[in-house]
């Protein structure tokens, strides 16, 4: 399985401002994922990252709220924009790999917005 | 309706007891089924991957798919206090890509 680092591991942001969490992994991964997880919840996908193309985002999520970058095989970024308060979550990224429907987690980056 | 249900717990037994966990889905396409156990303030962690209906043991753990019932289970023999945790099963489709679906997570809790 990948080592997937995510930085930061946690931050308490001000409403209005905006928040970059970087995902590395230690292997190429042509697929990657970022979640949103809140308080109490399960994992929601927010959009698959894919090296080279736009991200694919889910109902009820949109680029100009949650950018992402993946300008390599074994990095990307999701940034948090204009948070409020509803934005305070567990925000996990995922890569897929091994030839089969597998999702391999980082850490996650706590976000407080406040 | 979700399209993966899953009893949220808690699920509170006594240590070396069987923990029994469950899931059931709506979406016959689902081939690919998942057992993730997440600890507070972590990411999820693999435990269980099955591909289509049957059985599959790794060490205390027992997956189970029952693609007839639309049902998964999982099983933990001689659960240990190192177990309590919340447990989510997952599954994705073939036409979905690697896309994930995941139900709402079980939490357990085994008692010393």
């Amino acid at each position: 399985s990948a080592v997937i680092s995510q930085k930061p591991s946690r931050d308490i942001c001000q409403r209005g401002t905006s928040l970059t969490i970087q995902c590395q992994v230690d292997s190429q991964v042509t697929m990657m994922f970022w979640y949103r997880q809140q308080p109490g919840q399960s994992l929601t996908l927010i959009a698959t990252a894919n090296q080279g193309s736009e991200a694919t985002y889910e109902s009820g999520f949109v680029i100009d709220k949650f950018p992402i970058s993946r300008p390599n095989l074994t990095f990307s970024t999701l940034t948090v924009s204009n948070m409020s308060p509803e934005d305070s979550s567990i925000y996990l990224c995922s890569v897929s790999g091994g030839g089969k429907n597998i999702q391999y987690f980082g850490a996650g980056t706590r976000l407080s917005v406040l | 309706q979700k399209e993966v249900e899953q009893d949220p717990g808690p699920l509170s037994v006594p240590e070396g007891a069987i923990v029994s966990l469950n899931c059931t889905y709506s979406n016959s396409a689902f081939q690919y089924f998942m057992w993730y156990r997440q600890y507070s303030r972590k990411g999820p962690e693999l435990l269980m991957y099955t591909y289509s209906s049957g059985n599959k043991e790794d060490g205390r753990f027992t997956a189970q798919v029952d693609k007839s019932s639309k049902y998964i289970s999982l099983f933990i023999r001689d659960s240990q206090p190192s177990d309590s945790a919340t447990y989510l099963c997952a599954m994705s489709a073939k036409a979905a890509g690697n896309k994930l679906t995941f139900g709402g997570g079980t939490r357990v809790l085994v008692k010393p």
